[in-house]
């Protein structure tokens, strides 16, 4: 049973688009990171977000934590090709340590 | 700094047989983690090491065991190799334990089981 469930499971856009990527619970986390997973490769960490209506921008990316840590959501701006892979998800829970529970994974390809 | 190294990158092997992956973290990491991930299930957590003594445990049968060494470095065991071992299997490594902490994968070692 996956704690973190994450919609769209796909997501097919042309370039220039815009999108969001949702990642939702019915339990709270202490903090929430979002990675990008390139085929054959581990995932790549690209933010971390630990407190309730957190707001962080990379660059074209826009990350946001929920304000009861339940969700958090992935906005991309004129999504380009090299934005195409898979966005996971993961977050802790108190007093679990290091265990991550990660999302569903939303698979994205961006058309050129 | 050098990344998280998993070896090997690929293995092939036989149901019945074992396997021992080997992943050595971003040098000053204390902690590692082990994540199996299939097209079917996602990323799954197997287990956390830190300072020599497993901290967590994902729910996976008895047959994947691990450890590590006084250099921070892990080792995971699967016996038994059955079909549905056949994964990506993924190392991560954080510095500490704090909740906060990051984690950083490497890029995995792809067990394909015959």
């Amino acid at each position: 049973t996956q704690l973190l469930e994450q919609s769209p499971q796909f997501l097919s856009i042309q370039e220039g688009e815009n999108l969001t990527v949702y990642c939702n619970s019915s339990s709270v986390f202490s903090s929430l990171q979002w990675y990008r997973q390139e085929p054959g490769e581990g995932p790549v960490l690209l933010v971390t977000v630990v407190t309730g209506g957190e707001v962080k921008k990379l660059k074209r990316l826009t990350f946001q934590f929920g304000d009861a840590r339940k969700d958090s959501s992935l906005h991309i701006t004129a999504a380009q090709p090299g934005d195409t892979g898979l966005y996971l998800c993961a977050g802790t829970r108190v007093n679990t340590g290091n265990q991550f529970y990660f999302g569903t994974g939303t698979s994205l390809t961006v058309i050129p | 700094k050098a990344g998280v190294t998993q070896t090997p990158r690929y293995l092939i092997k036989t149901r019945g047989q074992q396997v021992t992956l080997s992943c050595s973290p971003i040098s000053g990491h204390r902690s590692v983690s082990w994540y199996q991930q299939t097209p079917g299930q996602g990323l799954q957590f197997l287990f956390e090491y830190f300072s020599e003594t497993q901290r967590n445990k994902g729910n996976f049968p008895g047959r994947f065991s691990g450890r590590q060494f006084s250099n921070s470095r892990s080792e995971m065991n699967v016996s038994t190799l059955e079909l549905g071992d056949s994964a990506l299997y993924l190392c991560a490594s954080s510095f500490s334990r704090d909740t906060y902490n990051e984690q950083f994968f490497g890029p995995g070692t792809r067990l394909t089981v015959l």
